[in-house]
């Protein structure tokens, strides 16, 4: 079946570091999503990406989406204590049934002040 | 916060008991799923149910039974658990755009279960 891969597990940063995780899929993808989970929260909707090569930016952070539609990285500039949490991608494969989202296992942010 | 609600938010039952988890959207959505989260596991997605029909049973033991009355409410019915069992449930739900599209997915804040 389809796996979502998605490095590093974990990530500390000092505050005004940059982060970056990166998701990769085993098969094609029609779209990927991002979700941020504080902790003792639940995962929050960031954006998703549909197009090739697609980049959007949300303040601070920056989506990009592969060619291939197979890989997507998470970019936050200049990490303050609030991007504390974890960070899940999520792809959806235009082959499976409707609405099925793939997470890969998240990368855990906490930044140090 | 998200217009999903979830009761209870923590439940301790024993392995001979039968509990339900309820989760409500007040979105208008037409599709709900549940997923499991565990430590150190990526979210697993359990049922997806569209327009009230299941379309999706991740292959889950029949000790979890869902149940989608309508578009707005989504249950877990649970039996006979084991510890290993015991994980943040997560519901969630999404509007299909039409054409096979789909909107992201809203989460509500999810029911701790510890399974004794």
């Amino acid at each position: 079946g389809q796996q979502v891969m998605q490095i590093p597990q974990y990530q500390h940063v000092q505050e005004g570091e940059d982060f970056t995780t990166y998701c990769n899929s085993s098969t094609t993808l029609s779209n990927i999503q991002w979700y941020k989970q504080r902790p003792g929260g639940h995962p929050v909707f960031l954006i998703q990406l549909v197009k090739s090569g697609e980049v959007k930016k949300q303040k601070r952070l920056t989506f990009q989406f592969g060619e291939a539609k197979k890989n997507s990285s998470l970019h936050i500039t200049a990490t303050q204590t609030t991007d504390v949490g974890t960070y899940f991608c999520a792809g959806q494969n235009g082959g499976t049934s409707y609405g099925k989202l793939t997470f890969g296992q998240g990368t855990i942010l906490t930044v140090h002040p | 916060e998200t217009g999903v609600t979830q009761t209870p938010r923590h439940l301790v039952m024993g392995m001979t008991n039968k509990k339900s988890l309820k989760c409500e959207q007040h979105l208008g959505h037409n599709a709900m799923y549940w997923y499991k989260q565990s430590a150190k596991k990526p979210l697993e997605l359990m049922f997806v149910y569209n327009f009230k029909e299941q379309t999706e049973n991740n292959s889950v033991p029949s000790r979890f039974s869902p149940e989608c009355p309508n578009s707005s409410h989504l249950f877990l019915h649970l039996h006979t658990l084991q510890p290993e069992d015991s994980a943040l449930y997560l519901c969630a739900s999404s509007q299909e755009l039409g054409a096979g599209g789909y909107n992201e997915q809203f989460f509500g804040p999810g029911t701790r279960l510890t399974v004794l």
